[in-house]
């Protein structure tokens, strides 16, 4: 058990190019989650996945941003046409669908879009 | 709607002082309640839970009780270590458990 592995560690773009950031889960972890970090802040829900189904998707998450997890194993979280305000800590976590509210995390990728 | 509110750090205290970090909660029901806790250059994981009231979670010398009376679910430590200086926050599951919602974290810095 390697944990739940991101990547990359940072990401430093320009605005208006597109990103794409991995994380690959606990791999009997049925349940995937995006959350992002700004300074200061706690984590906020962005969309969660169980196995390759995105189930929820919150009002944060602009058509901009899209996830996808298709064999129900890694997802990627990709953002177009990046904003300053995108600037933040994507975090990914894990769970099993019975220990659902115990979520193990990756320890994030940094964006800064210049 | 649901949400936890702790209070604001940063907290700086001397090793082996006794430890309070707030958090008080609103939700429908009574949902489990957590402590993740985010050390420096790793990824956040769950320090402690309680799942129904009066209950009390523990672990690592830190312990916190399910008060539904105050709505509150405050962490504590007796005797804090260097080692224990780290990101904390408080959380609750919403959305029927498939999502789990985050204070905004009490930085915490233990002197020698």
């Amino acid at each position: 058990d390697t944990g739940v592995s991101q990547n990359p560690r940072h990401k430093i773009t320009k605005r208006g190019q597109n990103v794409t950031f991995r994380c690959d889960p606990i791999s009997e972890h049925n349940r995937l989650y995006w959350y992002r970090q700004t300074l200061g802040q706690g984590p906020e829900f962005l969309t969660y996945f169980q196995n390759e189904a995105q189930l929820e998707k919150s009002r944060l998450l602009s058509d901009r941003f899209s996830a996808e997890r298709p064999k129900g194993s890694f997802s990627t979280l990709e953002i177009q046409r990046t904003e300053q305000g995108d600037s933040a800590m994507y975090l990914c976590a894990s769970s099993t669908s019975t220990g659902g509210e115990k979520l193990f995390f990756g320890s994030g990728t940094q964006l800064s879009v210049l | 709607g649901d949400s936890v509110t702790q209070m604001e750090g940063p907290v700086t205290l001397s090793e082996e002082a006794f430890l309070t970090i707030n958090c008080t909660y609103t939700a429908t029901g009574y949902p489990s309640l957590f402590w993740y806790v985010q050390y420096p250059g790793e990824g956040l994981q769950l320090l402690l839970k309680a799942t129904k009231a009066d209950d009390k979670g523990s672990n690592k010398g830190f312990e916190a009780t399910y008060r539904k009376e105050t709505t509150s679910f405050h962490l504590e430590k007796g005797s804090v270590q260097v080692s224990d200086s780290a990101v904390y926050f408080c959380a609750l599951p919403y959305s029927s458990a498939s999502k789990i919602i985050f204070g905004s974290g009490t930085r915490l810095s233990i002197r020698p």
